[in-house]
């Protein structure tokens, strides 16, 4: 398995809604990572877990709650959002150290937020 | 040609042409670099890497350039496809606090005309 899977694929919440994002991979990875892409932008860093711990949080308002339950699983919790947050949100991993890094990103998330 | 647009600068080229998409990164202390290709609704998708002991590296149609005096990066296609038309980021690891993160330069649309 060479895949980060993300899901759901889209997802349209309200502003009072509470909502997940799921992210996992398989490769034995040891580095999980959360970016927010707006329309015709780069992606920006959000998080960064190092082997289940939160190692960088890039300043992102608390409505966005990363949690790592174990190696395989990145989730981002979502509550009271704007609809500025509207982007989509893509999960990335790899190992740290490894010789090609092997940064892999998932197809991302679509949120729309109403 | 080149040009660039309200958000990203786009490269036309004719198919069967050689394409050169640059990128300039921020921090000379970046260790790194990826480049990637998005297409509409997908994560990045890699395409080639290079670390800064290197000033050059070749894969199969690409190859990319490090001049690290200037900060810059370039990503040469040979043969352009129809099938390469798509954003393309660049981008660097840096570390922050004692752990390495991936930062995207701006992005450059490629446009692949028949």
């Amino acid at each position: 398995d060479t895949e980060v899977t993300q899901t759901p694929k889209h997802l349209v919440m309200g502003m009072t809604n509470k909502k997940s994002l799921k992210c996992e991979q398989h490769m034995g990875h040891r580095a999980m990572y959360w970016y927010k892409q707006k329309a015709k932008k780069p992606p920006e860093l959000m998080f960064v877990y190092s082997y289940e711990k939160l190692s960088i949080n890039e300043s992102v308002p608390s409505r966005f709650s990363p949690e790592c339950p174990n190696s395989s699983l990145l989730n981002l919790h979502l509550h009271a959002l704007q609809p500025e947050d509207s982007a989509l949100y893509l999960c990335a991993s790899n190992t740290p150290g490894r010789p090609n890094y092997g940064y892999t990103f998932g197809s991302g998330t679509r949120l729309t937020v109403v | 040609g080149e040009s660039v647009g309200l958000h990203l600068p786009t490269l036309s080229v004719q198919e069967g042409d050689n394409s050169i998409i640059n990128c300039a990164y921020s921090n000379s202390a970046s260790d790194y670099f990826i480049w990637y290709k998005q297409e509409s609704g997908k994560g990045p998708q890699f395409i080639i890497d290079i670390r800064s002991n290197m000033d050059k590296r070749q894969g199969q149609r690409v190859t990319v350039l490090l001049n690290k005096t200037v900060k810059h990066l370039s990503l040469q296609i040979a043969a352009t496809q129809p099938g390469d038309s798509a954003v393309y980021f660049c981008a660097e690891r840096s570390f922050s606090g004692g752990y390495n993160k991936l930062i995207f330069g701006a992005g450059t649309r490629l446009a692949v005309h028949p």
